[in-house]
Order: structure tokens, then C-alpha cells, then sequence
């Protein structure tokens, strides 16, 4: 019965390379959200999807693209991954008009080597 | 833009101690506020929220008051256990649309028996 769940919960990966991260919400919530995790614990906006529709897209290199194939899921796609990216990232989702309080998932540990 | 302030870290204390962790923020117009906590391993959890001046957010024995005329949201807790020991991340929300939440660097807070 996880509110917002997320996979995979650990990924390392070699430099260059292609991953993706997979959230789920099953709380009917109409925005999701990706925010990114340095290793100093500063937690800053990437994206907001608002019923599948992309509303805030900070600024994050191209490399990485939100994919939003129903209002229960944000996934998010990097390409060419690099040393800079390796991070937690963490999704989370608000209900329509009350975007101010937000339920986040467990994280994704990414480490680029 | 809109910014939050918190007191550096980490906090070291014992328990039974009082604690207070300090936030202050910059936003145009009545933002809401938060505190968000995230234990070892563990993704943000919403601790307590103020929607307008003078509320007070209480949860699990800590406390935070919405002071408009110093722009703080100050995080107490009269006496702190080891199990409070987490990551706390003070918030706003300007509440316009699907914005996102701004954090807080965080303050790592560790209890000691």
C-alpha cells in the first residue's frame, strides 16, 4: 500500500551510459514531481507534471527527459550519464490544488562511476 | 525568488535537550511553510506545516510558528529522543499553481543517550 513508490531504490552505472528511474503513485494525485538530491542533502526542483502535461522544467540538462505515460507515473530518462549526476533523486506527487503539500518517495541512489 | 534560510549543521544533542533549528524565508506575497524530515535511508516526510501568519504546525511533540514580522518558521522541540535523529528540511510553497516546493539546505540534528 506505498503512497509513492519508486524503482530502482539503488543504481550504479558506468559514465555514458542510459538509465532510467520509474515512480508510481497510487493516491489519485494529479501532479508529480522530480527533485534531485546532492551529496551536501540540497534538494532542488527538476520537474512538474500536471495530469501527464509538463509544467515546470528547471534548468536540467536535455540529457535528462521526464516521461509521463498516465497521471499515476513520472519516469525519468538520462542519457549519457556523467559523473555530476550521480545523486538522489527523489520523486514525489500533491493533489490538484494542493500542490503545496507533497508525498515523496523513498528515493533512487544513483552513483555514476 | 523565493528562498529559505536554516541553520548550518549538524546539531548535536542529548536527549532530553531542547532543541530549536532556525529557518527564515524570502518569498513574494503569503507562502506556505513547511518542515520536512528525512531518517537514515529514508525518503522526506512531511513533519509540520503553517498556511498563514501566526499558525502554529505541531506534530509528534515539535513545533513551528508562522512569525510574518521576521519572516521565520522556527523549528522547536522541548525534549528531543535518539529516534529524532534525522535530516530536517525547513520549506515554502507560494501556493500559485503547481509550484514546487523550495528547500532548506537541511540541518542534520543527531541525539545522543
Amino acid at each position: 500500500d506505498t503512497a509513492v513508490s519508486q524503482t530502482p531504490k539503488y543504481l550504479v552505472t558506468q559514465m555514458g551510459n542510459d538509465k532510467s528511474i520509474k515512480c508510481e503513485q497510487n493516491l489519485g494525485h494529479d501532479t508529480m514531481y522530480w527533485y534531485k538530491q546532492d551529496s551536501k542533502k540540497f534538494l532542488k526542483i527538476m520537474f512538474s507534471y500536471n495530469n501527464k502535461e509538463l509544467i515546470i522544467n528547471e534548468t536540467v540538462p536535455n540529457r535528462f527527459s521526464p516521461k509521463s505515460p498516465d497521471k499515476a507515473h513520472l519516469n525519468l530518462h538520462i542519457n549519457s550519464l556523467e559523473l555530476g549526476d550521480s545523486a538522489v533523486y527523489f520523486c514525489a506527487s500533491a493533489r490538484r490544488g494542493e500542490t503545496d503539500t507533497q508525498y515523496f518517495g523513498p528515493g533512487t541512489r544513483l552513483t555514476v562511476l | 525568488g523565493n528562498s529559505v534560510t536554516q541553520m548550518e549543521g549538524p546539531v548535536t544533542l542529548s536527549e532530553e535537550a531542547f532543541l530549536t533549528i532556525n529557518c527564515t524565508y524570502t518569498a513574494t506575497g503569503y507562502p506556505s511553510l513547511f518542515w520536512y524530515v528525512q531518517y537514515p535511508g529514508e525518503g522526506l516526510q512531511l513533519l509540520l506545516k503553517a498556511t498563514k501568519a501566526d499558525d502554529k504546525g505541531s506534530n509528534k511533540g515539535f513545533e513551528a510558528t508562522y512569525r510574518k514580522e521576521t519572516t521565520s518558521f522556527h523549528l522547536e522541540k522541548g525534549s528531543v529522543q535518539v529516534s529524532d535523529s534525522a535530516v530536517y528540511f525547513c520549506a515554502l510553497s507560494d501556493r500559485s499553481g503547481n509550484t514546487p516546493l523550495v528547500f532548506g539546505k537541511g540541518t542534520r540534528l543527531s541525539v545522543i543517550a
